[in-house]
């Protein structure tokens, strides 16, 4: 099966300071990868997605992430953090169902917490 | 805001009950999966209903079903309520296959078992 790993519980930044989000995969075949942020009382909302192509995947609201293929890492990335974006991050990688269709698995989450 | 809605939004439960939690799913979504949210953890997959038949089935036990009807809402059935079931359920609907793994999800049902 498909997995992803987000090794912080949470990541501490300053407002305006560049944040990263750290999230490594194990997968056979090619990955699909995801990224989703919860804000608190809310369902997860699609943030962006790899599939192939540029190793640089730009997202919703200046989030970028960092697919790296020697490293089997997929990091979510800002250059300049707002304390708005303080929420549960969530990486998630294309799964295989058997009745022929997807699912999106999803690691721990990691809390971000984007100090003033 | 997706247009994926659920309800209720909360409610408690005793172990031994038996519970239903809805959903519907955004407009010409065909396909809705059901995933457990417990606390401190990411979401893990229950099921996905396609055309009103269970698409795939997660590691939860037979006393979690589920329902799909001709207008793609969704309903998803716990028995025999146990401590652990305490979790947010949260309710996400996708296009058909290939695009299944692209998912709105609603806001939850917060699910207390005592």
């Amino acid at each position: 099966a498909q997995s992803v790993a987000q090794p912080e519980d949470q990541v501490n930044v300053a407002e305006g300071n560049p944040l990263t989000v750290k999230c490594t995969y194990s997968v056979s075949g090619n990955p699909y990868l995801f990224w989703y942020v919860q804000y608190p009382n809310r369902g997860l909302q699609f943030l962006l997605k790899y599939i192939t192509g540029d190793n640089l995947v730009k997202g919703s609201y200046g989030f970028e992430a960092e697919f790296n293929k020697s490293q089997t890492s997929f990091h979510l990335k800002k250059p300049s953090a707002l304390v708005s974006d303080s929420a549960l991050y969530f990486c998630a990688v294309r799964d295989f169902l058997s009745g022929g269709s997807y699912i999106p698995t999803f690691g721990r989450g990691t809390s971000l917490i984007v100090h003033p | 805001e997706t247009g994926v809605t659920q309800s209720p939004t909360h409610l408690i439960k005793t172990r031994g009950q038996q519970v239903t939690l809805r959903c519907s799913s955004q407009s010409g979504h065909n396909t809705v999966s059901w995933y457990q949210q417990a606390l401190g953890q990411g979401p893990q997959f229950i099921f996905q209903y396609y055309r009103e038949e269970e698409n795939g089935r997660g590691n939860f036990p037979p006393r979690f079903s589920g329902l799909q009807f001709p207008n793609y809402s969704s309903e998803l059935n716990v028995n025999a309520l146990e401590l652990d079931d305490s979790a947010l359920y949260l309710c996400a609907s996708s296009l058909p296959s290939g695009r299944t793994d692209e998912q709105y999800f609603g806001p939850g049902t917060r699910l207390t078992v005592t």
